[in-house]
């Protein structure tokens, strides 16, 4: 088992709904990742918190839209999906030491999101 | 050029073989070299990290950073059918963004 959580892990849903992927570390991480994974690719960067701020926004289209609450959880709101947003969502988190690097990333087993 | 550089594969090894990963990457400013391990249907599960340069080493695994070559290495010893997975390197300056190798696709054959 992962110390990051994700739920739920198969999320089926029409182009025309709105969902939300929950993450959940509690490591004591203090920058949380949202990556967007294709069968057979590298995890693709979509969002970075630290310090529960949004630091990077990897031009991601505006139908994602993520949600820091606290340091422990990550949202990721979901509407108006295109098919092609189909893949696998997976959520990091990592330490930041005294010196503001951030430490290796520890991930999650991902949300399978399919949109008909 | 990429950032990282990582032979896709497939590679297919008999088990207990010696199995060599390999990637190569352009940035000098980079400092932390990560391994991980996914699983099909997982997330990546990270598997060992150095900081800087130099050797790792946990029970099978080590890992080698060659820093003047920019050049990274994992060796699995004694190759289990259970390390059938895939492999990615990924790599960073300490900065919010990690750079990812596209992953090599290993087989272990009993």
């Amino acid at each position: 088992d992962t110390e990051v959580t994700q739920t739920p892990k198969h999320l089926v849903m029409g182009m025309t709904n709105k969902k939300s992927l929950k993450c959940e570390q509690h490591m004591g991480h203090r920058a949380m990742y949202w990556y967007k994974q294709k069968a057979k690719k590298p995890p693709e960067l979509m969002f970075v918190y630290s310090y529960e701020k949004l630091s990077i926004n990897e031009s991601v289209p505006s139908r994602f839209s993520p949600e820091c609450p606290n340091s422990s959880l990550l949202n990721l709101h979901l509407h108006a999906l295109q098919p092609e947003d189909s893949a696998l969502y997976l959520c990091a988190s990592s330490q930041v030491d005294l010196g503001f690097r951030n430490q290796p990333q520890h991930f999650g087993d991902g949300t399978r999101l399919s949109i008909l | 050029q990429k950032e990282v550089e990582q032979d896709p594969g497939p590679l297919s090894v008999p088990e207990g073989a010696i199995v060599s990963l390999n990637c190569t990457y352009s940035n000098s400013a980079f400092q932390y070299f990560m391994w991980y391990r996914q699983y099909s249907r997982k997330g990546p599960e990270l598997l060992m990290y150095t900081y800087s340069s130099g050797n790792k080493e946990d029970g099978r695994f080590t890992a080698q950073v060659d820093k003047s070559s920019k050049y990274i290495s994992l060796f699995i010893r004694d190759s289990q059918p259970s390390d059938s997975a895939t492999y990615l390197c990924a790599m960073s300056g300490g900065g919010n963004q990690f750079y990812f190798g596209t992953g090599t696709s290993l087989t272990v054959i009993p």
